[in-house]
C-alpha cells in the first residue's frame, strides 16, 4: 500500500542554517504531494504541495521537488528562522481518489537563536 | 472566514465510557475526513465523507468507532466502551470536493485522554 518515510528528528538548526528534511514516498500511480506544518500549539495548515512529477511547490521561502526517479519530495529552505521551529509532515494523496491524506510520523525542527 | 472547528478541546473520560466528538467545516465544503494522531506520530486517516455518505470508511479501527454527518454538514464522531489506547489527538479536516490537489483544511483537534 501506500505510504511515507520521512527523516527521524529532531534537527536543531541555527539561525540562518540551511534546511533539508528528507521524504520519501511508496505509492502507485501518480499521487500528489505534501508538506503540512504544525507550530506549537496550532492546527496543521498545508505549507506547499506538488501534483505532478517535477512540479516544485514553494511558500515562506520553503521549496520541495517532486521527484518521481527517486520517489522523493524532499523540504528545503536555504536559511531557516527562529519562527520556522514546528513539526512538519510530509503527507501523500494517492490517485485512487479515495479523499485520504497519507503522513509521515513527523520531524521536529528547532531552531537556535 | 471561519476555519474548521472542533469540539471540545479537551475530553478526559473513563474506560468503557462513551464519547462524541463534534467537528464543524469549513461552510461550503463538501468533503469531511477524520483523522487520528498519536504521540509522536503523524495524522492517521479514520473515515472520509462526501456529503452526508461515508465514501471511506476503511481507517475505522474497529466497530465500537463510527461516524456521521446527517445533513452534509456537521460531523460527529462516536467511540463506544472507550479503552485507554484510544488516547490521541482526533482531527477532523474539510476540503471542497475531493480531488489530487484539494488542500484538506484542519481544525485544532480534540485531545481524548482515557483513564
Amino acid at each position: 500500500g501506500n505510504s511515507v518515510t520521512q527523516m527521524e528528528g529532531p534537527v536543531t538548526l541555527s539561525e540562518e542554517a540551511f534546511l533539508t528534511i528528507n521524504c520519501t514516498y511508496t505509492a502507485t500511480g501518480y499521487p500528489s504531494l505534501f508538506w503540512y506544518v504544525q507550530y506549537p500549539g496550532e492546527g496543521l495548515q498545508l505549507l506547499l504541495k506538488a501534483t505532478k512529477a517535477d512540479d516544485k511547490g514553494s511558500n515562506k521561502g520553503f521549496e520541495a521537488t517532486y521527484r518521481k526517479e527517486t520517489t522523493s519530495f524532499h523540504l528545503e529552505k536555504g536559511s531557516v528562522q527562529v519562527s520556522d521551529s514546528a513539526v512538519y509532515f510530509c503527507a501523500l494523496y494517492g490517485s485512487s481518489n479515495t479523499g485520504k491524506l497519507i503522513f509521515g510520523q513527523g520531524t521536529t525542527l528547532q531552531v537556535k537563536p | 472566514g471561519a476555519g474548521v472547528s472542533q469540539t471540545p478541546s479537551n475530553k478526559v473520560t473513563e474506560k468503557g465510557k462513551y464519547v462524541e466528538l463534534r467537528c464543524d467545516p469549513i461552510s461550503g465544503h463538501t468533503a469531511l475526513y477524520w483523522y487520528r494522531q498519536s504521540l509522536g506520530q503523524g495524522p492517521e486517516f479514520l473515515i472520509y465523507f462526501q456529503g452526508t455518505g461515508a465514501a471511506d470508511d476503511s481507517g475505522l479501527p474497529n466497530d465500537r468507532f463510527f461516524a456521521v454527518r446527517p445533513e452534509g454538514s456537521v460531523s460527529t464522531l462516536k467511540i463506544q466502551r472507550t479503552e485507554r489506547g484510544d488516547s490521541a489527538v482526533y482531527l477532523c479536516a474539510s476540503s471542497r470536493p475531493s480531488g489530487g490537489g484539494n488542500e484538506q483544511f484542519f481544525g485544532p483537534g480534540t485531545r481524548l485522554t482515557v483513564l
